[in-house]
């Protein structure tokens, strides 16, 4: 089955600065990737995400790129808030929809 | 419109009993998952709906875990015999269909096995 790896598993940056969060997974077949915010007692929410068919999509302070022949995505935030701050977690879903999440990261952005 | 609804929010039991989540997706949404989020880690699927037919539960336990979707609305999954390692947070989120569309959760059960 599908395995997705995160890293880092925690990260911390200052106010304005950019944060990386990486993922790999090993389904060759897995063509969605999406990205999702958790914050403290609450369900995840999506926050982005890209399909195989494109290697990069960006939202204002958000941004995801795909490498396909690599088997990894990445999500970069610029100009990092205090509201940023929360458990990320990149997912994979590959055949027959099966929707494999990675460990998450928990960012925290100093002021 | 109204999110992804849950009941319980939180749950206490000792072990070997039973319990029951409940789950009522956004209306419309065909596709709904229970996942099973420990402390520290990423939720993991246990079942996935398609409207009332199972479309994966691979990953359930399915010596003490069911879960149901009647008439292809709300899902209740129930825990019997619970024991302590079932302690976690129990997400349910639906989607308009599975695949490659933006998943809504539900803000969970805590359950805790003493």
């Amino acid at each position: 089955g599908e395995n997705v790896e995160q890293h880092p598993s925690t990260l911390s940056v200052q106010e304005g600065d950019s944060a990386v969060i990486k993922c790999t997974y090993s389904d060759s077949a897995s063509n969605y990737f999406p990205w999702y915010k958790q914050e403290l007692g609450k369900g995840p929410q999506l926050i982005i995400d890209i399909r195989s068919n494109v290697g990069e999509k960006k939202d204002q302070r958000i941004a995801v790129t795909l490498n396909k022949t690599a088997k990894h995505f990445s999500l970069h935030i610029t100009e990092t808030q205090p509201e940023d701050s929360a458990v990320y977690f990149c997912a994979a879903t590959g055949g027959y929809q099966k929707v494999t999440f990675g460990t998450g990261t928990k960012l925290q952005v100093i002021p | 419109e109204a999110g992804v609804a849950q009941s319980p929010r939180y749950k206490i039991i000792e072990k070997r009993q039973s319990v029951a989540f409940w789950c009522n997706p956004i209306s419309g949404h065909a596709t709904l998952y229970w996942y099973q989020q420990i402390l520290g880690q990423g939720p993991k699927l246990l079942i996935q709906f398609q409207n009332n037919g199972v479309v994966d539960d691979s990953q359930l336990p399915k010596d003490r875990f069911s879960a149901e979707r009647l008439k292809g609305v709300d899902s209740t999954l129930k825990i019997q015999p619970a024991k302590l390692e079932d302690s976690a947070v129990y997400l349910c989120a639906s989607s308009v269909t599975g695949g490659e569309y933006e998943q809504y959760f539900g803000p969970g059960t805590r359950l805790t096995v003493t």
